[in-house]
């Protein structure tokens, strides 16, 4: 069974430019999530979906960052436009949620790195 | 407002020897809790997770308990490999929150 798949894995960019991650989670998993991680430090939610609601954005910073889940299936995550502190890694997670409550581990993708120049 | 919180950003062992890795909540809520270890340039692979009906759950070389009262959490790995060095994470609650990962460096 295939993971949760990222991509690009890589990505640099000059500021002010725009940047898209596209996530496509595990079949049938109805939560999403991404995540930021800076380098040394945890990953930091960004936004949860289930299925394709935004049940959680509040640290989505909405002035340059957007999110959209269509279909409750692939997921993609955009920057407009990216400044020099948004270089970090971008990591997307899916699980399965029933009744509002988790059945099993959050699976990780391996991240989208991205450089702001 | 750290609602995870890994007081030691890193720690050694010799092989063979055993792990502890601690984790501190503050949020009450949280009523599921797991571990996952990170190697570099990779993303996060779930080891175990223990929900809050329950104070001990075993995977082989992997034990984490709980301490509810206390809001506590720790993984114990026992014999530790060097294939055991990485960062640790052991998120907790609805959405997931991550503290600030511990290293475990298993020494040879």
């Amino acid at each position: 069974e295939a993971g949760v798949v990222q991509s690009p894995r890589y990505k640099i960019i000059e500021k002010k430019q725009p940047v898209a991650f596209w996530c496509n989670p595990i079949s049938g998993h109805n939560t999403l999530y991404w995540y930021l991680q800076n380098l040394g430090q945890g990953p930091e939610l960004l936004i949860r979906y289930e299925n394709e609601e935004a049940v959680d954005d509040s640290q989505l910073p909405k002035d340059r960052f957007s999110a959209e889940r269509l279909k409750g299936v692939d997921s993609t995550l955009k920057i407009q436009p990216a400044e020099l502190g948004d270089s970090a890694v971008y990591l997307c997670a899916s699980s399965l949620t029933t009744a509002g409550q988790y059945t099993g581990e959050l699976f990780f993708g391996e991240g989208s790195r991205l450089t702001v120049l | 407002d750290q609602q995870v919180k890994q007081n030691s950003p890193s720690l050694s062992v010799q092989e063979g020897r055993i792990s502890i890795l601690n984790c501190d909540y503050t949020n009450s809520m949280f009523d599921y809790f797991l571990w996952y270890k990170k190697y570099p340039a990779e993303g996060p692979t779930f080891l175990i997770s223990i929900s809050s009906i329950k104070d001990k759950n075993e995977d082989g070389r992997f034990t984490v308990f709980l301490n509810k009262s206390a809001k506590h959490l720790s993984l114990h790995i026992v014999p530790s490999q060097p294939g055991d060095s990485a960062v640790y994470f052991c998120p907790g609650g609805q959405n997931f929150v991550f503290g600030p990962g511990t290293r475990l460096s298993v020494l040879p």
